[in-house]
């Protein structure tokens, strides 16, 4: 059975900083791997989807990893800002449509 | 697009009601998944459809919960009779199958049972 791991549960920082999330999963025969957003009582953002063929993934001052043989993921944040403050996902895909997600990183970023 | 959209927002009701939620998925998207998240266990997929028909409903907790998708722009999950710990935020979401499979999520609704 699949199991997705992040490390650590929660991150406070200072404004300004780049910073890496973690995600670690146990099966390395995954299809895809997702990056997602999800603020208090709203629902998820996709941020950044790497395919299986792929190493990384980069969107503005987001860029996602992929090491499927070691069975990491990481998420590096850029120049953090007070509004990346959030929980952030990281979901691999079992196949090539179920998703299994991790407990997420709560995220502050401090002014 | 205006997104997956989910409605109710917010359900509270009392233990023994019945709960329907709605799904609409983002039109041209031919798969939809319903999600449950709780603090205790984060999120976990509970059905999921292709083309309208169910094909894994083996995280549906038990019979109380039942699932339809009568078209390709419309899904329910029905909780009946609802139990308090039923409460948790239900999300929708849909994906093409056709493309990178990218997932994308509703805002949820929050169901309290009483």
């Amino acid at each position: 059975k699949q199991e997705v791991t992040q490390i650590p549960a929660a991150l406070s920082v200072p404004e300004g900083e780049n910073l890496v999330l973690n995600c670690s999963f146990t099966d390395s025969a995954i299809y895809n791997l997702q990056w997602f957003r999800q603020d208090p009582g709203k629902g998820l953002t996709s941020l950044l989807l790497i395919q299986s063929s792929q190493r990384e993934q980069t969107s503005g001052r987001l860029n996602a990893s992929l090491d499927k043989s070691s069975g990491r993921s990481t998420l590096y944040i850029a120049a953090s800002q007070p509004g990346d403050s959030a929980t952030y996902l990281c979901a691999v895909y079992q196949g090539a449509q179920k998703l299994v997600f991790g407990q997420g990183t709560r995220l502050t970023i401090n002014p | 697009d205006a997104g997956v959209i989910q409605s109710p927002r917010h359900e509270v009701t009392e233990m023994g009601q019945e709960v329907t939620l709605r799904c609409k998925p983002i039109s041209g998207h031919n798969s939809l998944f319903w999600y449950r998240q709780t603090m205790m266990r984060g999120l976990e997929l509970l059905i999921y459809f292709n083309n309208n028909v169910p094909i894994d409903d083996s995280g549906m907790p038990e019979d109380r919960f039942s699932a339809k998708m009568p078209n390709a722009s419309f899904s329910t999950l029905k909780i009946q009779p609802s139990e308090p710990r039923d409460s948790a935020v239900y999300f929708c979401a849909s994906s093409s199958s056709g493309t990178t499979g990218e997932l994308f999520f509703g805002e949820g609704s929050r169901l309290t049972v009483l």
